[in-house]
């Protein structure tokens, strides 16, 4: 089945500085997802991005999906954006939605 | 709009107990799924459903049973709790079953099976 890696697996920040986090996959996608789980354990949608770029605010994504992998920028991190950060995809050979979890990269902004 | 409820959200279990994880949408999604998040580890799919009246198996279904009677409702059944099975759940849903559609979470139940 398809892979998914992420980096890194932890990251520290001072708060205001930016960084870039990112999802490798094996395969070709249909579905890809960005989420933050928050020190509370909740999953909050970031991004559906199969391709192409999309920001909200201080976050960006970027999606090369010829070359299987997202991108994930903060820029001047809060300490609200600790947590986990999650890429998921969904199989391009596959018929349903299933989405395929990354490890996730562990972030800790510090004040 | 509530979108993706779950409930309860935290729950001790004996070995051998049996118990139902409940999981509520409002937003008329035909496809919902169940996963179990491990320490350390990304979120792994445990069931799936595509519309009320079907149901398939994920990547780690054994000892968990599942049902979907209604279009808002999709709850997972443990029928023997086992210590293996302490996880977080969460419940997730999506417009339907194309792979190309957005998913929404519910905001899990953290589960210890002692």
């Amino acid at each position: 089945g398809i892979q998914v890696e992420q980096s890194p697996p932890d990251l520290i920040l001072q708060e205001g500085a930016n960084s870039t986090l990112r999802c490798n996959f094996s395969d070709s996608v249909n579905n890809l997802q960005w989420f933050h789980q928050n020190p509370w354990g909740q999953l909050i949608n970031l991004f559906y991005i199969p391709s192409g770029t999309k920001q909200n605010g201080r976050l960006s994504a970027t999606t090369v999906a010829t070359e299987r992998y997202s991108l994930l920028y903060i820029s001047s991190s809060q300490t609200t954006d600790s947590g986990v950060y999650f890429c998921a995809v969904s199989d391009y050979g596959g018929s349903q939605g299933n989405l395929i979890f990354g490890k996730g990269t562990k972030l800790s902004v510090k004040p | 709009n509530a979108g993706v409820t779950q409930t309860p959200k935290f729950q001790v279990l004996k070995t051998g107990q049996s118990m139902t994880l409940q999981c509520a949408q409002d937003m008329n999604h035909e496809y919902m799924s169940w996963y179990r998040q491990d320490p350390g580890m990304g979120l792994r799919l445990i069931h799936y459903s595509v519309g009320a009246g079907i149901t398939d198996q994920g990547e780690v279904p054994n000892g968990y049973n599942v049902s979907r009677s209604t279009t808002e409702d999709f709850p997972l059944r443990l029928l023997s709790a086992a210590p293996s099975q302490t996880s977080v759940y969460f419940c997730a849903s999506s417009y339907d079953s194309s792979p190309y559609n957005e998913q929404f979470f519910g905001p899990g139940t953290r589960l210890t099976v002692l």
